[in-house]
């Protein structure tokens, strides 16, 4: 079992709907949980990061964290075609800088 | 603000010819990450440092990878000799290196340098 699980996709949305991402992971002593979207041939760059149960809100973006279920998720309003990329989830242990990232889920937003 | 730097960004070798991939972390920033990323793997981390010394050097594939942070500003992986297996994106990252009862700081990521191995 991967450590940190999401569906490769590819997830398609239409345009100005709700995208939903989703990512599981195994260990339980995981503390903090990060959203990296990256564009083809280009970096990560920090979405989101959420620490504790519930929701985080950003603009258009939510974070939802469940530790019961070890399921973190992301929500994106009103997708946009620049939202399409690759949405990758990372966790860490708690007091370790060392991430683990999932494979990742490719969006593409449909105009 | 610069963000992280890597050089190079491209670099084609020669199977069994030494790469070194250099990185400048952002200012300030005490902890600097090495990760490769590959389409069957996905994004993996190699190794880390805090404040200059080797923290978790686990996911280094072999003894032909090596890294060193000789200061705060400046960090290689050298791959010797190198395969085509070796072929990726190879990133640095850089964050605060800060770890609290919260959480864990933001790693922000360089551009990468897309090494591909003959």
């Amino acid at each position: 079992q991967k450590e940190v699980e999401q569906n490769s996709g590819p997830l398609s949305v239409p345009e100005g709907a709700i995208a939903s991402l989703n990512c599981t992971y195994s260990d339980r002593g995981s503390q903090s949980f990060f959203w990296y979207r990256q564009y083809s041939g280009k970096s990560p760059e920090l979405i989101m990061s959420i620490y504790s149960n519930g929701d985080k809100e950003d603009g258009r973006f939510t974070a939802q964290l469940n530790k019961a279920s070890q399921y973190v998720s992301l929500l994106i309003r009103d997708s946009q075609p620049s939202d399409s990329a690759t949405y990758l989830c990372a966790v860490s242990n708690f007091g370790n800088e060392k991430l683990t990232f999932g494979t990742g889920t490719r969006l593409t937003i449909i105009p | 603000d610069a963000g992280v730097i890597q050089s190079p960004r491209h670099e084609v070798t020669e199977m069994g010819q030494e790469v070194t991939l250099r990185c400048k972390p952002i200012s300030g920033h005490n902890s600097l990450f090495w990760y490769r990323q590959t389409m069957m793997r996905g994004l993996e981390l190699l190794i880390y440092f805090n404040n200059n010394v080797p923290i978790d050097d686990s996911g280094m594939p072999e003894d032909r990878f090596s890294a060193k942070m000789p200061n705060a500003s400046f960090s290689t992986l050298k791959i010797q000799p190198s395969e085509p297996r070796d072929s990726a994106v190879y990133f640095c990252a850089s964050s605060r290196g800060h770890t609290t009862s919260v959480g864990t700081d933001t790693q922000y990521f360089g551009p990468g340098t897309r090494l591909t191995v003959l």
